[in-house]
């Protein structure tokens, strides 16, 4: 059972557009939830998280909105550039078992 | 130092080999990880260590076996691997396992089993 949903798997957006990224999870006693963005041939890394008491995260271009009536958080990413085309995953963390949850991935194509 | 640096970055094994993964962070991390990632797929969780006592093993096979001789190093010992075990090796770190920070990865060890 896939714990979080991640969508859209692919996205291609133009220079200058708004890039949204969307997962969902069903278990409310997820405590942290963490986007990853991962190049070709390197490994995830950490781009922006929220905590569930927290609606909107900023961090530069990058934001985090987060419904926690609704069990969805998205991503979005203001004013795309073509630097960050990559594969983009969601997460959420367990506490009870001390684990993360990752999303299916998305794959960005920012188009110059 | 604000990186997980793994090493090597390409091996390729036959499967009657043995060969080892390392990983090194500096970072004064006490949960480190050990993940499996195939091509576009999300990372998958194989083993936790907290405080260097292995907490999490996520049922995988004996052929692969961690091992953690301090808080800075983390190793992976493969024996016997089958060709689908071909990925990405992803190492990582946090700051407690048992808390909500986020993840440092190292860029993996991409191995390809022949």
């Amino acid at each position: 059972q896939q714990q979080v949903k991640q969508s859209p798997q692919s996205l291609i957006v133009q220079k200058g557009g708004i890039s949204i990224i969307n997962c969902a999870y069903e278990n409310t006693a997820f405590d942290y939830f963490p986007w990853y963005q991962q190049f070709p041939g390197k490994g995830p890394a950490l781009l922006i998280a929220i905590r569930p008491d927290v609606s909107e995260k900023k961090e530069g271009r990058f934001t985090i909105s987060f419904n926690k009536s609704a069990k969805q958080f998205s991503l979005h990413i203001m004013d795309s550039q073509p630097g960050d085309s990559a594969t983009y995953f969601c997460a959420a963390r367990s506490p009870n078992f001390n684990k993360f949850y990752f999303g299916s991935g998305t794959k960005l194509n920012v188009k110059p | 130092d604000t990186e997980v640096t793994q090493t090597p970055k390409h091996l390729v094994m036959g499967m009657t080999n043995k060969k080892s993964l390392k990983c090194e962070q500096h970072m004064g991390h006490r949960a480190m990880y050990w993940y499996k990632q195939k091509a576009k797929k999300p990372p998958e969780l194989m083993f936790v260590y907290s405080y260097e006592k292995l907490s999490i093993n996520e049922s995988v096979p004996s052929r692969f076996s961690p091992e953690c001789p301090n808080s800075s190093l983390l190793n992976l010992h493969l024996h016997a691997l089958q060709p689908e075990d071909s990925a990405l090796y992803l190492c990582a770190s946090s700051q407690d396992a048992g808390a909500n920070y986020g993840y440092t990865f190292g860029s993996g060890t991409r191995l390809t089993v022949v």
